[in-house]
């Protein structure tokens, strides 16, 4: 089945600098890349996605990008703010019929002021 | 409702006793799934249901943990004879398919923070 590797499983930036996660997925049939964060308390939020016929999308200060070949996938924050600290996850969707999404272990950002 | 919503927020149990998890899923989701988060871990799949279809159970971990679907619409999870390894965040979220093939949104609740002793 399906395999979502994140890194890091950290990251600390300073407010204003960027932040990128990046995760690696095991099954080329994956056909769809979403992106999730946890703020304290609270259940995962979609944030950005992308499918696997397009190779950037951007949304505001939030781009993330894809590689089919190399199966990885990395989310980019520009411009960080102290809200975007939280937790992110990444995560894939396998071959058409397997509707489940296989989950990264997370990463938790901080931004300091 | 407007969102997901799970109940119990909390729970304590003593080790060996069964606990019952409830999800309210977005009213008109077909889709059902409920994931289980570790303290510092990521979202490990347990179960989920489409519809009227039979639930894909492979994620469950042990025959302790079932999780039923009244109606198409709110969902049990039951775990029995509770283990401190047991002890972790269940999450329950839900979706409609999106708007291109192949893709879903999940929407999930806040969660029940479960505590075995």
């Amino acid at each position: 089945g399906e395999n979502v590797e994140q890194h890091p499983s950290t990251l600390s930036v300073q407010e204003g600098d960027s932040a990128v996660i990046k995760c690696t997925y095991s099954d080329s049939a994956s056909n769809y890349f979403p992106w999730y964060k946890q703020e304290l308390g609270k259940g995962p939020q979609l944030i950005i996605d992308i499918r696997s016929n397009v190779g950037e999308k951007k949304d505001q200060r939030i781009a993330v990008t894809l590689n089919k070949t190399a199966k990885h996938f990395s989310l980019h924050i520009t411009e960080t703010q102290p809200e975007d600290s939280a937790v992110y996850f990444c995560a894939a969707k396998g071959r058409q019929g397997a509707q489940k999404l296989v989950f990264g272990q997370g990463t938790r950002l901080t931004i300091n002021p | 409702g407007a969102g997901v919503s799970q109940s119990p927020s909390n729970k304590v149990t003593e080790k060996g006793k069964d606990v019952e998890l409830r999800c309210d899923p977005i009213s008109g989701h077909t889709a059902l799934y409920w994931y289980r988060q570790s303290l510092g871990q990521g979202l490990e799949f347990l179960i989920y249901f489409q519809g009227n279809s039979a639930p894909d159970k492979s994620g469950l971990p042990s025959d302790r943990f079932s999780a039923e679907r009244t109606g198409g619409s709110v969902s049990t999870l039951t775990i029995q004879r509770t283990q401190q390894e047991d002890s972790a965040v269940y999450l329950c979220a839900s979706s409609s398919l999106g708007r291109s093939s192949g893709a879903n949104v999940l929407t999930f609740g806040a969660g029940s923070r479960l505590t075995v002793l």
